[in-house]
């Protein structure tokens, strides 16, 4: 009963230094997404895959990279962290047809200081 | 373009009492929406959908949504509302053909529900 799995929870960064956020889903759905949370803002897309092999960019897509080498697998890269990329980071994933749900995982917590 | 709306930031609720959390909702075409809820330092549960066919829609938790295409609405409702509620809840419309059908997200209304 895994569904969305984020890793790490929580981390601490130093402005400059480089990252990976880890999503694993393990119901073999299509669609994966990363979102971030900030306060008052709801959550914003920053990047998409509808399929393994293929990323596309979201709402807030600079400062960040993605790659989707494996189906269940969508990783978040910050390559030169900014106090800016301070938020929390959900990952989702969905099937393929729109009117399904999009479940996400609890989230990852990044400070950058 | 399409987008959601949560007027109310926060909602207060005594314990027993039916709650209320509004949304509305501005897309082209016919909206798929959503309810989430998020518990402190967790991520978003799902709490139901419309899709399409009864304007009354019935999730978990015993919460129930309302879509009214006239008002371009979908409130989320609960008869009779318990100190477990006290969360953020999300409105979400889905967008269509574009983007991976990703979630378009209102900004949250904090639900207290008090004893």
């Amino acid at each position: 009963n895994a569904g969305v799995t984020q890793t790490p929870k929580f981390r601490v960064l130093k402005t400059g230094q480089s990252m990976t956020l880890l999503c694993a889903q393990d119901m073999n759905h299509e669609y994966m997404y990363w979102y971030r949370q900030d306060p008052g803002m709801g959550l914003r897309l920053i990047h998409y895959s509808v399929g393994e092999g293929t990323t596309a960019k979201g709402e807030v897509p600079d400062g960040y990279n993605v790659s989707r080498l494996k189906k269940q697998n969508f990783l978040l890269g910050l390559e030169s962290a900014a106090p800016s990329q301070t938020s929390v980071y959900f990952c989702a994933s969905s099937p393929a047809s729109s009117g399904n749900t999009i479940y996400f995982g609890e989230g990852s917590w990044l400070t950058v200081v | 373009a399409q987008s959601v709306a949560q007027p109310e930031d926060q909602v207060n609720v005594a314990e027993g009492n039916p709650l209320t959390v509004k949304c509305t909702y501005s897309v082209s075409g016919n909206p798929y929406l959503f309810w989430y809820v998020q518990y402190p330092n967790r991520g978003l549960q799902f709490l139901l959908k419309y899709i399409t066919g009864d304007n009354l829609v019935k999730g978990s938790y015993g919460f129930e949504a309302e879509f009214n295409k006239s008002q371009t609405s979908f409130h989320l409702k609960k008869p009779s509302a318990l100190v477990s509620d006290s969360a953020l809840y999300f409105c979400a419309v889905r967008v269509l053909y574009n983007q991976g059908g990703k979630l378009i997200f209102g900004q949250g209304t904090e639900l207290s529900v008090k004893p």
